[in-house]
């Protein structure tokens, strides 16, 4: 079964600052992707960033980039330039296509707090 | 475009009682899923509906059930409340298939059962 650990359960950066959360995984799947979402304290989950596991390249989106290592099931997200906005839960995820349809595993997630 | 919108947004019951949680998926979609999220904790997959079936579920007793309706609409159903199934409880939807993996969450309803 697959499995996603976040372990660090919070963390603090000074407003313009780089963060780096991190993320493993298990699986024994070779096709798969990978996410980052963030949850702010007014609830609603949006994507970050996604990582297709067959892609060598490390997915960028403005200030966030991911680190991805494969081979030692590693992705991590990387905030530069940290905005106050960008307080909120963050959850790493995994997902794999099974028949018909996809399954998603998340992280138990980082709280992040950046510092005025 | 409403997103993913879902009702009611706060919730209390008792123990043993019952209650329906509702979702409308963002407009599009087909796939509907359902997290508990407990506080502090990470979504945990329900189960997931396409085409008013269950396609898959998790870990979940038959407590909780489902249903999607054919706007693509879906309940969630848990019976004989427990202390424990105190949660923010989210639906998330999707193209057929996944479509670019992405799934759309919505705000969440907060039960909390005394």
């Amino acid at each position: 079964a697959q499995t996603v650990t976040q372990s660090q359960p919070e963390m603090s950066v000074q407003e313009a600052e780089t963060v780096t959360l991190s993320c493993t995984y298990d699986t024994s799947e070779s096709n798969y992707y990978l996410f980052w979402y963030k949850q702010p304290p007014s609830r609603q989950m949006i994507l970050v960033i996604r990582q297709e596991a067959y892609k060598q390249q490390n997915a960028t989106e403005n200030r966030f980039s991911v680190n991805f290592q494969k081979a030692a099931k590693s992705f991590s997200l990387k905030i530069s330039d940290s905005q106050l906005g960008d307080t909120a839960m963050y959850f790493c995820a995994f997902m794999k296509h099974v028949p018909g349809t996809y399954k998603y595993i998340f992280g138990t997630g980082t709280r992040l707090k950046v510092l005025a | 475009d409403a997103g993913v919108t879902q009702s009611p947004t706060h919730l209390i019951k008792t123990r043993g009682q019952q209650v329906t949680l509702r979702c409308s998926p963002k407009s599009g979609h087909d796939t509907v899923s359902w997290y508990q999220q407990a506080l502090g904790q990470g979504p945990q997959f329900i189960f997931q509906y396409y085409e008013e079936e269950e396609r898959q579920r998790g870990n979940f007793p038959d407590r909780f059930s489902g249903h999607q309706f054919p706007n693509y609409s879906s309940e969630l159903n848990v019976n004989a409340l427990l202390l424990g199934d105190s949660a923010l409880y989210l639906c998330a939807s999707s193209p057929t298939g996944g479509g670019n993996n992405e799934q759309f969450f919505g705000p969440g309803t907060r039960l909390t059962v005394l």
